[in-house]
């Protein structure tokens, strides 16, 4: 069966600090898709980044970047000079034929950016 | 513009009250889904829809009943709400089934007293 594990379930770091939100999954699949969501205080849910299992190429974009590595089934995320407007539930997601391609979600980390 | 619009944003109700959250997307997304979002637990998606007139439990299916005969819209039902329904709703939809990105409904905050 399918699983998102994110061990973290709340991180508080001072402003410009660097942060790493874990992400580690379990699947049977080959073929699979990784998801990063956003949802801050005000409680929408907000699309950070799609992966398929076959594109390992890590991404950058702006402060934030993603780390993929299908040897540790994990999918880390890192927030670079984090800012308060970073400070919200982080979920990380997993579909594949396995979960008949249904998001299978982590239990979300909250993240807490002091000023 | 390009959106999910879910309705009630907040609803109090009691025990046994038939409820109806609605859910309608303008993007001609094929696939629509429901989830509940509760502390320390995640999403958990109760039902999805990968077309018209298709719909399938998700994991926690109990106490609700959707349809979809249009594709645009996929209410989510509760024809006899309990306490444990308490809980924060969201709708997706994506356009098709597989891979594709989320766009999520605002939500719908349900207390059922």
């Amino acid at each position: 069966a399918q699983k998102v594990t994110q061990a973290q379930t709340e991180i508080s770091v001072v402003e410009k600090e660097d942060v790493t939100l874990d992400c580690v999954y379990e699947t049977r699949d080959t073929t699979y898709y990784l998801f990063w969501y956003k949802q801050p205080p005000s409680g929408e849910l907000v699309f950070l980044i799609r992966r398929n299992s076959f594109d390992e190429q890590n991404e950058i974009s702006g402060r934030y970047s993603w780390n993929f590595q299908k040897s540790t089934s994990s999918f880390n995320f890192t927030i670079t000079a984090s800012q308060v407007v970073d400070s919200a539930v982080y979920f990380c997601a997993l579909s594949g034929l396995d979960s008949n391609y249904q998001l299978i979600w982590g239990a979300g980390t909250k993240l807490i950016i002091k000023p | 513009e390009a959106q999910v619009t879910q309705n009630p944003r907040y609803l109090i109700t009691v025990t046994g009250k038939k409820l109806t959250v609605t859910c309608s997307q303008n993007m001609n997304h094929e696939y629509m889904s429901w989830y509940r979002q509760d502390p320390g637990l995640g999403l958990r998606q109760i039902y999805y829809s990968m077309n018209v007139e298709v719909t399938d439990k998700g994991d926690v299916p109990e106490g609700y009943k959707v349809s979809r005969k249009e594709k645009r819209n996929f209410p989510l039902i509760l024809e006899s709400p309990s306490p444990n329904q308490t809980s924060l709703y969201f709708c997706a939809s994506s356009p098709r089934p597989v891979g594709e990105k989320l766009f999520f409904g605002s939500g719908t905050q349900l207390s059922v007293l």
